[in-house]
This record gives C-alpha cells, structure tokens and sequence, in this order.
C-alpha cells in the first residue's frame, strides 16, 4: 500500500538558515510526487512538483528512488516561508495520498 | 473565475444532526475530492469522484456519503453527526491529462465543522 511519511511535526529555524523538509514513500509503481503548502489563513495550494523540475520560491525537491525520499530545501529561510508543508502521492491515476504534514517556522 | 468555493464556512452541529456540504467549481474540472484535516493526521480523503455521476470511497468514508449529479458540484453529506467529525472540510478538484492521470489539485478555502 502507498504511504507517505514526514518525520517532523514541526521545524522552527532561523531566517537566513537552511532548510530541509523530509519526506519518504512507499510505493511499489512509478512514483509522481508532490509539495503543497498551506499558508496561514489561505487554501491549501501546488508549491512544486517533481516532474517539473522547477524552483518556486527558492524551494527544490529531488526524488531519489534508491532512498525513496523526496525531501524539500531551501538555502536561505525566509518569514514568509512558515506554513504547513505536505508531501503528496499521487496513488494510481486518480487520488492523492498526503503525507501527516510539517509546521515550518522561521523567525526573525 | 472562483476556483473552487465551499458553502458553508463554519458550522456547529449537535450530535445526530443531519447537514450537507457543498462544493462547487467553476473550472470544468472531471475530478473532485473531500478530504478531512485533523491535527496531527494531515489530511485524509473521505469520497472523490471522477465525473458526473460517479462517486468512490477514499481512506475515511464511513459516516459520509456523497452526490455528484452536475459536473461542477460535489456534496458531502453526514446523515447522523458524530463528534469524531469534529474537523476541518476540504474540497478539491482536478483537471484530468491526457493519460487519465490526475494532475494538479485546486482546493476550496475550507468548512470547520464542530458537532456538539
């Protein structure tokens, strides 16, 4: 059965330091994962996806298959990177199943 | 252009009440989800449909039933409120890619719901 884990309920660091969200799955096909973010007071919504390759506000994720991880990092926190972070799977063709989700805080 | 809106956005309930939430989407999305996010257990899908008329069990379904009669609208209904229904609601919908597969998820803004 497809599983997503994020190990850290909350991560609290400083501005200007780095920062890495975990994130591990379990999943026996081609795995297509994603990161939502949920900022406080706004709707859950898309950071960044793995097949696109991309950077959106400074975040990267790599998926590494061997360690069947897909972790999200940033070099340089920011305030307004403190959100909720969730870790996707996308399961068969139709559904997501979300990992329990991380708290970043990043202060001043 | 709303996106994806939920009605109603707050709501308390007594234990055994009957309510139905409703989703609407304006983006002519085939798919659409309810998920329930608690504390501590991120978010977990309840029902999700993938067109009109069709409606499918997710990992927390039992307590809900769902109605999917027009494309842009999705219901959520609890006949019986439980107090372990106690959460926060999300509605999402998707657009579909050229191999069926589901592709980026839109969420509506949320419904927290207390039963008493």
């Amino acid at each position: 059965a497809q599983r997503v884990t994020q190990p850290e309920k909350l991560l609290s660091v400083f501005k200007g330091a780095p920062v890495e969200l975990k994130c591990n799955y379990s999943y026996s096909g081609s795995p297509e994962l994603f990161w939502y973010v949920q900022y406080s007071r706004q709707r859950l919504q898309l950071l960044l996806r793995h097949i696109s390759r991309e950077s959106i506000k400074g975040f990267t994720a790599d998926l590494n298959k061997g360690e069947t991880s897909f972790h999200l990092k940033k070099p340089f926190a920011q305030e307004e990177d403190s959100a909720m972070y969730y870790c996707a799977l996308l399961s068969g063709y139709s559904t997501l199943t979300f990992g329990k989700g991380t708290m970043l805080l990043v202060s001043p | 252009n709303a996106g994806v809106t939920q009605t109603p956005k707050f709501r308390v309930l007594k234990t055994g009440q009957s309510m139905t939430l409703l989703c609407a989407q304006d983006m002519n999305h085939e798919y659409m989800y309810w998920y329930r996010q608690d504390p501590g257990m991120g978010l977990r899908l309840i029902h999700y449909s993938v067109g009109e008329g069709t409606t499918a069990k997710g990992e927390v379904p039992d307590g809900y039933n769902v109605s999917r009669l027009k494309k842009q609208n999705f219901l959520l209904g609890l006949e019986s409120a439980a107090p372990s229904q106690t959460s926060v609601y999300f509605c999402a919908s998707s657009y579909v890619t050229g191999g069926a597969m589901v592709d980026i998820q839109y969420f509506g803004a949320g419904t927290r719901l207390s039963v008493l």
